[in-house]
């Protein structure tokens, strides 16, 4: 089953807005990465942060891990149309492989 | 020239058939791992594998089997196809467990 769960499933803002998507995991973890999926093409590594770690910038992205209560944040500012994406997080323990969420549909409107 | 190529990238076969997915990477990886996708069900894992000689199963393998032929190579097979195997498949790779996975452009597996 699924270790991770996106919330919200889908969300619509306009260009310019902030986006911000969560994640909730059952399990402890060693880290935890987000990925973007444009319309049915393969995932693109986006952000990995670590279990020590409460928080990572990359650009426009901001990613917060909060490991006691099991939830992760991903957060895109002043977003683009070509932010439109699905966003995954995914969650590691051991030498076992990632485990994906189901993501969540952004739709940005120019 | 992608670092992780799938062919086919898209099939259309009739139940019962056989057919193999493969997967070559370029990026020297040891880890490469096998995906489905399927419409709001996010990716499950079929099989992955660590190197050359080490397989396992994921979380949905049954239907699949596959074959790590070498570093660069692992391909996906599936006996005898069903309908509900209809699905975009992903093959991805990673340098260690903890690391980040670079994904194929995927295969869209139709399967009537």
């Amino acid at each position: 089953s699924q270790q991770g769960e996106e919330d919200p499933q889908a969300l619509s803002i306009q260009e310019g807005e902030n986006a911000t998507m969560n994640c909730s995991y059952k399990t402890s973890i060693n880290n935890l990465q987000w990925y973007r999926q444009n319309s049915g093409r393969g995932l693109v590594h986006l952000i990995l942060i670590r279990s020590n770690e409460r928080e990572k910038h990359s650009g426009r992205l901001r990613v917060t891990l909060d490991t006691s209560k099991k939830s992760s944040s991903l957060l895109i500012t002043a977003s683009r149309a070509a932010d439109t994406a699905s966003y995954f997080c995914a969650t590691i323990l051991g030498n076992t492989p990632l485990v994906f969420g189901k993501g969540t549909r952004l739709s940005v409107i120019a | 020239d992608a670092d992780v190529t799938q062919t086919p990238r898209n099939r259309i076969t009739k139940t019962g058939k056989r057919i193999m997915l493969e997967c070559s990477q370029t990026k020297g990886h040891d880890r490469m791992y096998w995906y489905r996708q399927d419409p709001g069900l996010g990716l499950r894992l079929i099989y992955y594998s660590f190197d050359v000689k080490d397989i396992n199963k994921g979380e949905i393998s049954d239907g699949y089997s596959v074959s790590r032929q070498a570093q660069a190579k692992f391909s996906l097979s599936l006996e005898s196809a069903i309908p509900n195997q209809t699905a975009l498949y992903f093959c991805a790779t990673s340098d260690l467990s903890d690391n980040e996975q670079f994904f194929g452009p995927g295969t869209r597996l139709t399967v009537l």
